[in-house]
């Protein structure tokens, strides 16, 4: 089945820092990757939907100055926290589509815990 | 507006059975999936329905009616290692996923 890499999977950085998460498609090429933010004992929530040589879209209420997305291949994108801070402390995710599937399953990455201190 | 409800909390008992209810009002309709997700990790996919009727995999199935704009998911024999929250989400007609805020269920021996 389709695997989604995430690296690293736990970061703690100092306020004010930058922080580069990856997201990789192993086995299928992705045209489409998302980018969720789960606080603890609250649901998925998505932040900005990634396309291959494209701009991200981002989700109302999420700054794109702040979260910067790039997906520059196939098989790669990065979400970069830039400045963060406290609040930022979260479970990132992304997920990608693979459209060769039958399907519009998203594969989850396996989470990335970050803690700003 | 896009709407998804699920009940936030259930408890069951080891080796019985249990329903997730799930109800949605979205913009469109293109499937409906099932998610498992344990504390701390990430979602795994458990079933798709995207037409009415129950599609059955091992312990566990998914039911849909379209119509009723409702979905269940039933789990048999439940175990401990099914302790975990349950997210109902749907494909709404620009293929986005719309996401529920998720069942937590937790197993009594």
């Amino acid at each position: 089945g389709a695997v989604v890499s995430q690296h690293p999977s736990r970061v703690i950085c100092k306020s004010g820092t930058s922080v580069k998460i990856e997201c990789r498609s192993l086995d299928f090429q992705a045209t489409t990757m998302f980018w969720y933010r789960q606080f603890p004992k609250q649901s998925l929530m998505l932040m900005a939907t990634s396309n291959e040589g494209s701009k991200a879209t981002y989700e109302q209420g999420v700054e794109k100055d702040k979260f910067l997305i790039n997906h520059a291949s196939l098989t790669l994108s990065t979400l970069t926290v830039t400045s963060a801070h406290p609040e930022d402390s979260s479970f990132y995710i992304c997920s990608a589509r693979d459209p060769a599937g039958g399907i519009y399953e998203q594969y989850f990455g396996p989470g990335t815990r970050l803690t700003v201190t | 507006g896009q709407n998804i409800d699920q009940p936030t909390e259930m408890t069951a008992t080891e080796g019985a059975i249990v329903q997730i209810n799930c109800t949605y009002q979205t913009s469109g309709f293109n499937g409906l999936f099932w998610y498992q997700q344990h504390a701390g990790e990430a979602p795994t996919f458990l079933s798709y329905n995207v037409l009415d009727g129950l599609e059955e995999k091992g312990r566990f199935s998914s039911f849909l009616s379209r119509s009723k704009g409702y979905s269940y998911l039933l789990l048999k024999e439940l175990q401990m290692k099914d302790s975990a929250s349950y997210l109902c989400a749907v494909l709404d007609s620009n293929y986005q996923l719309i996401w529920g805020a998720g069942t937590k269920l937790i197993i009594k021996p």
